[in-house]
């Protein structure tokens, strides 16, 4: 089965620098993986997913991220945070071989994002 | 865009009455999903269907049941609610050939 580790649960940044927020899973072959955002009292937003191809993904927002199965990692970056983005993200990894997602996906606690004027 | 729908933002209900929950998407997608969000736990999925008038556990199904009678209608069914059943309940739905599930705005449950 597999699982999602967000080992920060929260983190916070002043406006204006630059966040890194990780995202390790455990699946035993190449995963779909995703980030999605949520604002308080909101449902989910996706932010950026990866399925195949080129390794660094871009989402909406500025955000980007890198799938590296080396570390079986995927870590969600931000160059440069806004006040706007202060909300929870979530890193979810969803099987390969359930033809179309019809699993469910499995998500991580998720990260609480705090940012400093 | 794709666009899911919670029939009710807050919800305050009784322990032991029978708790509807209600989710339509409109964008023909064959998948439908519930998950519970819980702090500290994040999602955890209660159930799914791949298809009208079929279901599939998830991972904590016990206390639900639901019910998919239409292809963009997807029932979470509380028999007899209990306070540990208080909850935020978010609905997705995704198409059969893609893994990107699409979040309603969720129900916040709440179990008296």
């Amino acid at each position: 089965a597999q699982s999602v580790t967000q080992p920060d649960i929260h983190i916070t940044v002043s406006e204006g620098a630059s966040l890194e927020l990780r995202c390790n899973y455990s699946y035993g072959a190449t995963p779909y993986l995703f980030w999605y955002v949520q604002s308080p009292g909101q449902g989910l937003q996706l932010l950026l997913k990866y399925f195949s191809g080129d390794t660094l993904v871009q989402g909406i927002k500025g955000f980007e991220a890198e799938f590296k199965r080396s570390q079986s990692s995927f870590n969600l970056r931000k160059p440069s945070v806004h006040w706007s983005d202060a909300a929870e993200y979530f890193c979810a990894v969803g099987a390969r071989d359930s033809g179309g997602g019809a699993d469910g996906l499995t998500f991580g606690k998720g990260t609480h994002l705090i940012i400093q004027p | 865009d794709v666009k899911v729908t919670q029939s009710s933002r807050y919800l305050v209900k009784r322990t032991g009455e029978k708790v509807f929950l209600e989710c339509v998407q409109d964008m023909d997608h064959e998948n439908m999903f519930w998950y519970r969000q819980d702090p500290g736990l994040g999602l955890r999925l209660i159930y799914f269907s791949y298809d009208v008038k079929m279901k599939e556990k998830g991972d904590i199904p016990e206390g639900y049941s639901v019910s998919r009678e239409k292809k963009e209608r997807f029932s979470l069914i509380l028999e007899s609610a209990s306070t540990n059943q208080t909850s935020m309940y978010l609905c997705a739905s995704s198409s059969i050939w893609a893994d990107t599930q699409y979040f309603g705005p969720g129900t916040r449950l709440t179990v008296l």
